[in-house]
């Protein structure tokens, strides 16, 4: 089982500040990573496929880059609705999630 | 718009079965893997396994002795089996679907299943 730590655990940033999340995987997993974001109360939502493709709708404030093993999301600079967890996954082997990096307000 | 909808029991007695349903509407069940994943109260994200709508599945090897999923696509509808339940299967539970590139691009709601006596 290919295992995703995240880092950091949480982050503490300003809005307008940018955030930088990583993400990284035990052996290759070649570009088959997503990230997602999740608020209180609600299932995540897919933000970046394929390591670095923006899902339908996203901001473009949210990027990904990345492949093999190490990965990372960017946020540009933060909107006050970005401040949520967000995990990483890879299908690359069995479906597998990250540990979640959590963004709060510094 | 996919729509996916979770339905089933909130709660569960420990060693019983745990069944959920997830209902698919606003596009075809066809031609898609269809998964299940849950969430621990204040916890990280578990995929349990996915179905394909021919019938096909993997599951996490973790949860694979007492998963069964299944798929009705006449119903547009997949289900979720979980036996032997204890208190650390207390989750929410979510149905996906598997999109573009094997990311999860549609959500459930999930619905909270709670394990106790």
């Amino acid at each position: 089982e290919i295992v995703l730590t995240q880092s950091p655990g949480t982050l503490s940033l300003s809005p307008g500040e940018r955030a930088t999340l990583s993400c990284r995987a035990s052996q290759s997993v070649s570009s088959y990573l997503a990230w997602y974001q999740q608020k209180p109360g609600q299932a995540p939502r897919l933000l970046i496929y394929d390591a670095s493709n923006r899902a339908s709708g996203i901001p473009a404030r949210f990027s990904g880059s990345g492949s093999g093993t190490d990965f990372t999301l960017t946020i540009s600079s933060l909107e006050p609705e970005d401040f949520a967890v967000y995990y990483c996954q890879q299908r690359s082997d069995v479906l597998t999630f990250g540990g979640g990096t959590r963004v709060e307000v510094k | 718009q996919v729509q996916l909808q979770e339905s089933g029991p909130g709660l569960v007695k420990p060693s019983e079965t745990l069944s959920l349903s997830c209902t698919v509407s606003g596009g075809s069940i066809n031609s898609y893997y269809w998964s299940w994943i849950r969430q621990p109260p204040g916890k990280g994200l578990e995929w349990i396994g996915h179905i394909y709508y021919s019938g096909n599945t993997n599951y996490n090897p973790s949860l694979k002795s007492r998963v069964t999923i299944s798929v009705d696509t006449s119903k547009t509808q997949f289900s979720l089996k979980l036996s032997s339940v204890t208190a650390a299967d207390t989750a929410v539970y979510y149905c996906a679907r598997e999109g573009i590139r094997w990311s999860l691009d549609y959500w459930g709601q999930g619905t909270l299943v709670t394990v106790s006596s």
